[in-house]
């Protein structure tokens, strides 16, 4: 099945500053790439998604990446802001596995 | 429009006894997913269903177990309760499949002593 690997496991970076996230995947069949962010004490909520014929997707501040080739993908932050900080998920899916598969997670921190 | 509601919010279960823990969403979403959360160890999947009436395992199904006997309602059951099934649990749905969006509910918290 589907595996999915994220790093780094915890990042902090001063506010203003970018912060990337990367994930890779270990099927080529997967299709569909979501961000989800998880405030503390909250529920995980879609950011972004990148979906494989699509090599690059942005929406204001943030950005997400795909290499196909490589199986990898990347999430970027660019000015980063206090409300930044939350834990940030990765997932991979693919339709005829009816499974969304997620990375172990990236605690972002954002410094004063 | 609740989207996904899950209960309860908090249980403390003794080891060996059983529950059931109830998602519900108004959506109108076929599929429906029930993750455990646990530090270090991101979102697993227990089960998973793609419409009413089925049911399917995920990556870590043992000790668990799941009905979807009306399309808005996801039951996953804990028979014999473990610690180590202390854990925050989430249910999530998504309408057409998985490469849409999944709503999450606002999880379980669960410590079984």
């Amino acid at each position: 099945g589907e595996n999915v690997e994220q790093h780094p496991s915890t990042l902090s970076v001063q506010e203003g500053d970018s912060a990337v996230i990367k994930c890779t995947y270990s099927d080529s069949a997967s299709n569909y790439f979501p961000w989800y962010k998880q405030e503390l004490g909250k529920r995980p909520q879609l950011i972004i998604d990148i979906r494989s014929n699509v090599g690059e997707k942005k929406d204001q501040r943030i950005a997400v990446t795909l290499n196909k080739t490589a199986k990898h993908f990347s999430l970027h932050i660019t000015e980063t802001q206090p409300e930044d900080s939350a834990v940030y998920f990765c997932a991979a899916s693919m339709r005829r596995d009816d499974k969304i598969i997620f990375g172990k997670g990236t605690r972002l921190h954002i410094l004063p | 429009n609740a989207g996904v509601t899950q209960t309860p919010k908090f249980r403390v279960l003794k080891t060996g006894q059983s529950m059931t823990l109830l998602c519900a969403q108004d959506m109108n979403h076929e599929y429906m997913y029930w993750y455990r959360q646990d530090p270090g160890m991101g979102l697993r999947l227990i089960h998973y269903s793609v419409g009413e009436g089925t049911t399917a395992k995920g990556e870590v199904p043992d000790g668990y177990n799941v009905s979807r006997l009306k399309k808005q309602n996801f039951l996953l059951g804990l028979e014999s309760a473990a610690p180590s099934q202390t854990s925050v649990y989430f249910c999530a749905s998504s309408y057409v499949g998985v490469t849409t969006e999944a709503f999450f509910g606002q999880g379980t918290r669960l410590t079984v002593v």
